[in-house]
């Protein structure tokens, strides 16, 4: 069975930073592209992030460009999400999904929930 | 970036109704579209990719249709339990890129 879990969320004060994390289950995580997609509080979904399966092509979002990083480690079987200079618009649930082309998003974690307030 | 333009943003319906969800590209995306169903509280799920292959698993009353840039999604006799937020994304191009939703309420 896929399983993607998120952690790492929580509180952060506008400028700081906070690195999410997704632990990959159940597939060949080295296998496939894996991706970030937020949803703030009471609004739609937005993608932010993707990385190629060897990490070779990395993508942003103009919103977090020069802000966010993401990584993954295969032999974790885990993804990641290096925020920083948090911002109060980075409120959002986070989600990982996996996949790109057409396994994009078929597969999701239950998220996790970044604050940006002082 | 293609602009995903879904119609309607909410719709009122009864149980056994046949409801249809509109996304509209600004450019051609081929059939490279899928369909998403989200609760409240809960990550999204898949329904629909390629514009018109069911995810396995999800009920047959689901269907998608379209190529290019008009797509449509459709509940043909609308369950207690499809009443949530329905999403487009579009991945033919980076950005990948959301329609705004369209939240299904209960009449």
């Amino acid at each position: 069975e896929v399983q993607l879990v998120e952690s790492g969320g929580g509180l952060v004060k506008p400028g700081g930073s906070l690195r999410l994390s997704c632990a990959a289950s159940g597939f060949t995580f080295s296998s496939y592209s894996m991706n970030w997609v937020r949803q703030a509080p009471g609004k739609g979904l937005e993608w932010v992030s993707s990385i190629s399966s060897s990490s070779s092509y990395i993508y942003y979002a103009d919103s977090v460009k020069g802000r966010f990083t993401i990584s993954r480690d295969n032999a974790k079987n885990s993804l990641y999400l290096q925020m920083n200079s948090l911002r109060a618009e980075d409120t959002a649930v986070y989600y990982c999904a996996r996949g790109s082309a057409q396994e994009t998003g078929d597969y999701w974690g239950q998220g996790t929930l970044v604050t940006v307030s002082s | 970036d293609i602009q995903m333009t879904q119609s309607p943003s909410s719709l009122s319906a009864s149980v056994g109704d046949r409801v249809t969800i509109t996304c509209r590209a600004s450019q051609g995306i081929r059939n490279d579209l899928g369909w998403y169903q989200q609760k409240p509280g809960k990550a999204p799920k898949r329904l629909i990719y390629a514009a018109s292959s069911l995810q396995s698993g999800v009920p047959s009353r689901f269907s998608g249709s379209g190529s290019g840039t008009e797509f449509t999604l459709t509940i043909s006799s609308l369950q207690p339990e499809d009443f949530a937020t329905y999403y487009c994304l579009q991945h033919n191009s980076y950005p990948p890129t959301f329609g705004g939703g369209t939240k299904v309420e209960i009449k």
